[in-house]
């Protein structure tokens, strides 16, 4: 079945330097790629997306790229702040099913000054 | 309307009892989605509907869990006979037709089965 695999954490790095959180996913259909961000006492949001190969997703700061011969949607950012200490969740959709999210495990990043 | 609410926002209760949870989505939103969260994990997909018709159900939904949207409107989800394994975050989320269109999630009811 269609899956999603995302590296574990928790990640942590200090203020401005670079982060990358590793996705890789498992879809028998063509899927849209999501990052959702959970923010610590707040709920989901979501942070970007991609809907077909080698579109790149981008929103604060952050961006990851559709790579279809990889199977991957890492999630990159050049400098990462306080403030970007969060939980991130990779996720995918499928036209097929709906558009139920099927999300990995989530990585948990600490930003420290 | 701020986005999709979720009551209450938190729920104990005895194994064997039942509770009820309320989502209420975005208002133009036609389509709703029930997650569940356990510690550690990311979501995982419930239950799917489309105004009023409940399309897709997760095999996770046992026998005795039930949901409803009446109208197409707001949700409600019971678990009958809770146990401790239910104890989970149930996550709503919204979104509108279409697709692959943004899912507003709720903020959550973390529920713990004493």
């Amino acid at each position: 079945g269609d899956s999603v695999t995302q590296m574990e954490g928790p990640v942590t790095l200090s203020e401005e330097a670079f982060l990358t959180i590793n996705c890789t996913y498992t879809a028998t259909g063509y899927p849209s790629l999501f990052w959702y961000v959970q923010y610590p006492g707040e709920g989901l949001q979501l942070l970007l997306k991609a809907t077909k190969a080698d579109d790149k997703g981008s929103n604060k700061g952050f961006e990851a790229t559709y790579r279809k011969e990889t199977t991957s949607f890492h999630l990159e950012k050049g400098s990462v702040q306080v403030s970007d200490s969060a939980v991130y969740f990779c996720a995918l959709s499928v036209s097929g099913g709906y558009n139920k999210l099927i999300f990995g495990a989530g990585t948990r990043l600490a930003v420290h000054p | 309307d701020t986005g999709v609410s979720q009551n209450p926002r938190h729920k104990i209760t005895k194994r064997g009892q039942n509770v009820t949870f309320r989502c209420d989505p975005i208002s133009e939103h036609n389509r709703l989605y029930w997650y569940r969260q356990t510690l550690g994990q990311g979501p995982e997909f419930l239950t799917y509907f489309q105004n009023e018709a409940q399309l897709e159900k997760s095999r996770l939904l046992s026998d005795r869990f039930s949901a409803e949207r009446p109208k197409g409107s707001f949700s409600t989800l019971e678990i009958q006979r809770t146990e401790q394994g239910d104890s989970a975050m149930y996550l709503c989320a919204s979104s509108a037709a279409g697709g692959p269109y943004e899912q507003f999630f709720g903020p959550g009811t973390r529920l713990t089965v004493l």
